[in-house]
């Protein structure tokens, strides 16, 4: 049973416009999220992270929301840019049981020109 | 700067068959890790190096052996390849002293293994 479930194997979106890629997990000991994006041919390379202590994580254009009720994650991308075209994982690391980072299945995020 | 090198980029193994993925980080980072990634899944650990000398378990780790040889280099090696272990393999490092998973982890370019 996957831990950390990303629903939307695809996204596109029109250059310009925000991306909002989605994250959802069963595991309540999870306190800590990451994003990681991939491009082909490429390793994953890491985004942006927020804590459960926190509700909001900002970086440049990227930013990570958390809502610990729902058990749900967002990444909004704002604006999108065609360089932003990639596959995002979304994982999550807690305690005890949950200690070991589990990642989601990732979206294939396709921003267009 | 390198960063994470992984050696072979593309691998096809008969069932049976053994080999050794290399991976080296030139980052002088503490800990060590291998991933697989399968088709529809995400990144799952096999193994992980927190130092020189030690080596652990993760979530995937029967049918590979590790060896972290120095700082630099950590190994995984399949004994007798089977179907089951086609899949992407990827190595990390992390600054992370211990198991932290919430350490940024650099990633390299992985390794497409196929075992028919």
């Amino acid at each position: 049973d996957q831990q950390v479930k990303q629903n939307s194997p695809s996204l596109s979106v029109q250059e310009g416009r925000i991306s909002i890629l989605n994250c959802d997990y069963t595991n309540s000991m999870f306190d800590y999220f990451l994003w990681y994006k991939k491009y082909p041919a490429e390793g994953p390379t890491f985004l942006i992270s927020i804590s459960s202590i926190k509700d909001k994580n900002e970086d440049g254009r990227f930013t990570v929301f958390l809502n610990k009720s729902a058990k749900h994650l967002s990444l909004h991308i704002v604006p999108s840019q065609p360089g932003d075209s990639a596959v995002y994982f979304c994982a999550a690391s807690g305690t005890g049981s949950a200690r070991q980072l589990t990642f989601g299945s990732g979206t294939q995020l396709t921003v267009l020109p | 700067n390198a960063g994470v090198t992984q050696t072979p980029k593309f691998q096809v193994l008969k069932t049976g068959q053994s080999m050794t993925l290399q991976c080296a980080q030139d980052m002088n980072h503490n800990s060590m890790y291998w991933y697989r990634q399968d088709p529809g899944m995400g990144l799952r650990l096999i193994y992980y190096s927190a130092s020189e000398g030690t080596t652990d378990k993760g979530e995937v780790p029967n049918g590979y052996n590790v060896s972290r040889l120095n700082k630099r280099e950590f190994s995984l090696r399949l004994e007798s390849a089977a179907p089951s272990q086609t899949s992407v393999y990827f190595c990390a490092s992390s600054e992370a002293v211990s198991y932290q998973p919430n350490t940024e982890a650099f990633f390299g370019q992985g390794t497409r293994l196929t075992v028919v």
